[in-house]
């Protein structure tokens, strides 16, 4: 089926170890997004690409790193995980022009011990 | 910078009373407003968008929302809400001073409906 789907769903690691969130859109979305939903913050923008191999920061990008060497791939890495980075993490795309609406994934919610 | 509020972060409403949403954004120039909606454990589904033309924007589930331009809101309605309606309703805005791709949430709205 098209459209948009994250894995894994749900991910328990440790502090220090490295961590990848996959991310994979079946439209041929130009733009993808990586957000972090925590309570009492909605949704903040981590990251996001508006092409292969063009990557730029959101509003909080410390702590994660990014790549986009295929349109339809966006993985997320936390190289060194902190209990600060347990969240839920949503990865979205959309065609990126101003009057689109993005489209989710249902999301990954990553706690850190 | 533009921003987007959401006034209430709790909404509690009977089963089959109306409801409203209330958000407002804080940029004069044009923009596109979107309510998304996330039922638990899911991502965020598009609800209704406003691009331009009636104020009165109808979405899906028989939601609808009003854009007001004076007071910069774009408040979302239901006349009469179901238990499925439960969820948290996030209003967006795009366009104006932010980057052409990227949208800003508000903090969102979680609408609880009481049998």
């Amino acid at each position: 089926d098209a459209g948009i789907t994250q894995s894994p769903r749900y991910k328990i690691t440790e502090t220090g170890r490295q961590v990848t969130l996959m991310c994979h859109q079946t439209w041929s979305h130009s733009y993808m997004f990586w957000y972090r939903q925590d309570l009492g913050h909605g949704l903040r923008l981590i990251y996001y690409s508006a092409a292969a191999d063009i990557t730029d920061k959101g509003e909080v990008p410390d702590g994660y790193v990014v790549s986009r060497s295929k349109t339809e791939n966006f993985p997320l890495t936390l190289e060194s995980a902190t209990r600060s980075q347990t969240s839920v993490y949503f990865c979205a795309s959309s065609e990126g022009q101003e009057d689109q609406p993005q489209h989710f994934g249902d999301g990954t919610r990553l706690s850190i011990l | 910078a533009q921003s987007v509020t959401q006034l209430d972060s709790q909404v509690p409403v009977f089963e089959e009373a109306p409801v409203e949403l209330r958000c407002n954004y804080s940029s004069s120039v044009s923009v596109y407003l979107f309510w998304y909606v996330q039922y638990p454990n899911q991502g965020l589904q598009l609800l209704l968008k406003y691009l331009s033309g009636s104020t009165l924007v109808k979405g899906i589930n028989g939601f609808e929302a009003e854009f007001n331009k004076s007071q910069t809101s774009f408040h979302l309605r239901k006349p009469s809400v179901h238990i499925s309606d439960t969820a948290e309703y996030f209003c967006a805005v795009s366009g104006g001073y932010s980057s052409a791709s990227k949208i800003i949430f508000g903090s969102g709205t979680r609408l609880s409906i009481r049998p």
